[in-house]
Formats: structure tokens, sequence, C-alpha cells
């Protein structure tokens, strides 16, 4: 499994949007890229994944770069509440589905 | 839809003591994993289950965890003896199949004194 780079932290405020970049430069082509959260005392949340193409849902949108190599996770209004490290891992398509968290990024949303 | 459901959240014991965990998946969901995070780390994969069947076991302590899945539903995750590293939350989560999407339940926090 590809391994992945994120910033350590970040800071955003209250209504801009978040940009949460990660590295993946050794992806390979039937490889995803996964996002998810985790709010402080609460398990892992699922935000959204992607393979090739950008991707959008009602939590976040994802930016993925034409040679794959790095994504963009982007909450278009960050609140109090997305205060959470956020985490990119890649993927392998089917497979057993094993997940390998890294440290993530801590995204600290003030007034 | 009720998700993962663990019991209990917290549980505080002293090394060489014994300790389970237990897990409720999303109804219908086929496969389940146990997950140790210690703090400030991402979580760790101990176990995957498909089914009642194990799929993946390679970064389970043998010599002291256990794990089982009766009638592929709940799940049980034993410790014994107790480590003073084994202090960690311990999450549960579970996918449809195996290829989907992982959802997670809140984790039991584990202090070992």
């Amino acid at each position: 499994d590809a391994k992945t780079t994120q910033p350590t932290s970040m800071d955003c405020a209250e209504g801009r949007a978040a940009n949460l970049p990660c590295n993946h430069s050794t992806i390979s082509g039937n490889e995803y890229v996964y996002w998810y959260r985790q709010i402080h005392s609460q398990g892992p949340q699922y935000i959204i994944h992607g393979l090739k193409n950008n991707e959008t849902n009602e939590m976040a949108s994802l930016i993925i770069t034409e040679d794959r190599k790095s994504s963009t996770l982007i909450l278009p209004h960050a609140t109090l509440r997305d205060t959470a490290v956020y985490y990119c891992i890649v993927r392998l398509s089917g497979g057993y589905n094993k997940l390998i968290f890294g440290a993530g990024t801590r995204l600290a949303v003030h007034p | 839809e009720a998700g993962v459901a663990q019991s209990p959240r917290y549980k505080i014991i002293e090394k060489r003591q014994s300790v389970a965990f237990w897990c409720n998946p999303i109804s219908g969901h086929a496969t389940l994993y146990w997950y140790q995070q210690i703090l400030g780390q991402g979580p760790k994969l101990l176990i995957q289950f498909q089914n009642n069947g194990v799929v993946d076991d390679s970064q389970l302590p043998k010599d002291r965890f256990s794990a089982e899945r009766l009638k592929g539903v709940d799940s049980t995750l034993k410790i014994q003896p107790a480590k003073l590293e084994d202090s960690a939350v311990y999450l549960c989560a579970s996918s449809l199949i195996r290829t989907d999407t992982q959802y997670f339940g809140p984790g039991t926090r584990l202090t070992v004194l």
C-alpha cells in the first residue's frame, strides 16, 4: 500500500474553506484515496473517497491531481465542529480492504 | 440506521489482569475489524473478520490477544494478561462487504495500571 504525507497541523477560520493537502506520490493505478476524520473521543468518520476523478458529497470535495500523486480535501465552509484529525489513506482496490492510518492532520477551526 | 456499538466505553485494569471488549456491527455488515489506537497515533488494524472467519490477523499479538466472531455478527476481543503498553483505544469497525467503506464505533478506552 502506498504511503501518504500530510502536514501535522493546520488552522482555519470559521466560515472559510479548509484545504487539506495529501501527498501520495507512490500511488498505483488501482489504489483509491480515502479521507476519514476523527473528532476528539470519537471513532474515525468516513468523509469521501476517489480513484481518478474529483468527487463531492454533502461533507466535502476531493480534488485529485491528474498524475494522482497528490490530493486535496476541501471543507467549503468550515465550522467549529470540523475541528478534528483528518486522515488521508491510500487503499488498494479489492483485496482485504485494509486501511493504514498515518498520524493525520490536526485541523483547528477558530472563531 | 444504528451505528457500530461497542462496550464498555471505558475500562481500567491492573497489569496481568484480563479484559474483554464487545462489538455489535451495523446490521447486515459481513466484514468486521478491530483496531488499536495508541494516544497520538492513527488506528492500527489488529484483526479482520469476513463473516465468522479471520482474513487478516497479521498485527494481532497472538500470545495475549484473541478475538472471535460467533455466528458472524457480534465480536469479542480479549486481552490476557494485559500489559502497560496495551493502554489504548480499541475501535471496532464494520463494512457491508470486504471492499466497502468502513464505519467505526466510538471505541473502548483501556487504561492498564
